[in-house]
């Protein structure tokens, strides 16, 4: 069956890096855009950044363009987020999602706290 | 950027009985509209895309009407599962691609 599994969230200090992982089973993971998409506690869903299908392209939020990167590695079907410079408002759960313009497939998120 | 809105942010309702959900987008999106229902601690589970269309095992009782700036999403009698706080998503003009602030469906 489809799975999307994230890891490598955590604690960090403001200033800081993180890079998340998504690792896809179960589906032609190098024919699909992939998006990140997060949730701040409390708080509404939030699109962060796309990559096509081939990683010719990315898209990024202005929220986090210029210090947020998103990346992949087909023979890995595997998805990443690399973040710098960290702030407080980038708390959140991370998701990875397929894209076929809507999303069905996601993963179950991993968590990122920006805390001094 | 599409802003989408979403009305009412909470609906309170009993089991058994009808939950009407509203999204408006800023400008047009066609029919590039997609409604997930979220628990909490779970992921989003896509319920309906191209505006109508439920996507694989979502029950009958969910459906979704609608295009350009004005949708929505039925629940024609609520189920305690049902229980939850729906998104909907633009996916017409991007990027970026944008979702309502949710509705949160309660017990009543």
């Amino acid at each position: 069956q489809v799975q999307l599994v994230e890891s490598g969230g955590g604690v960090v200090q403001p200033g800081g890096s993180l890079t998340l992982s998504c690792v896809a089973s179960g589906f032609s993971f190098s024919t699909f855009g992939m998006h990140w998409v997060r949730q701040a506690p409390g708080k509404g869903l939030e699109w962060v950044a796309l990559i096509r299908y081939d990683g010719s392209k990315m898209y990024h939020a202005d929220s986090v363009r210029g210090r947020f990167t998103i990346s992949r590695d087909n023979p890995k079907n595997t998805l990443y987020l690399q973040m710098v410079s960290l702030r407080e408002e980038d708390t959140g759960v991370y998701y990875c999602a397929n894209n076929r313009g809507y999303s069905d497939y996601w993963g179950q998120g991993t968590l990122v706290t920006v805390s001094s | 950027e599409i802003v989408m809105t979403q009305s009412p942010a909470t609906l309170s309702v009993s089991p058994g009985e009808r939950a009407t959900l509203s999204c408006r987008a800023s400008q047009s999106v066609s029919s590039s509209l997609a409604w997930y229902q979220q628990k909490p601690g779970q992921a989003p589970r896509l319920l309906i895309y191209g505006a109508s269309t439920r996507a694989t095992g979502i029950p009958a009782r969910f459906s979704g009407s609608g295009s350009g700036t004005e949708f929505t999403l039925t629940i024609s009698s609520l189920q305690s599962e049902d229980f939850a706080v729906y998104y909907c998503q633009q996916y017409n003009n991007w990027p970026p691609w944008t979702f309502g602030q949710g509705t949160k469906v309660e017990i009543k």
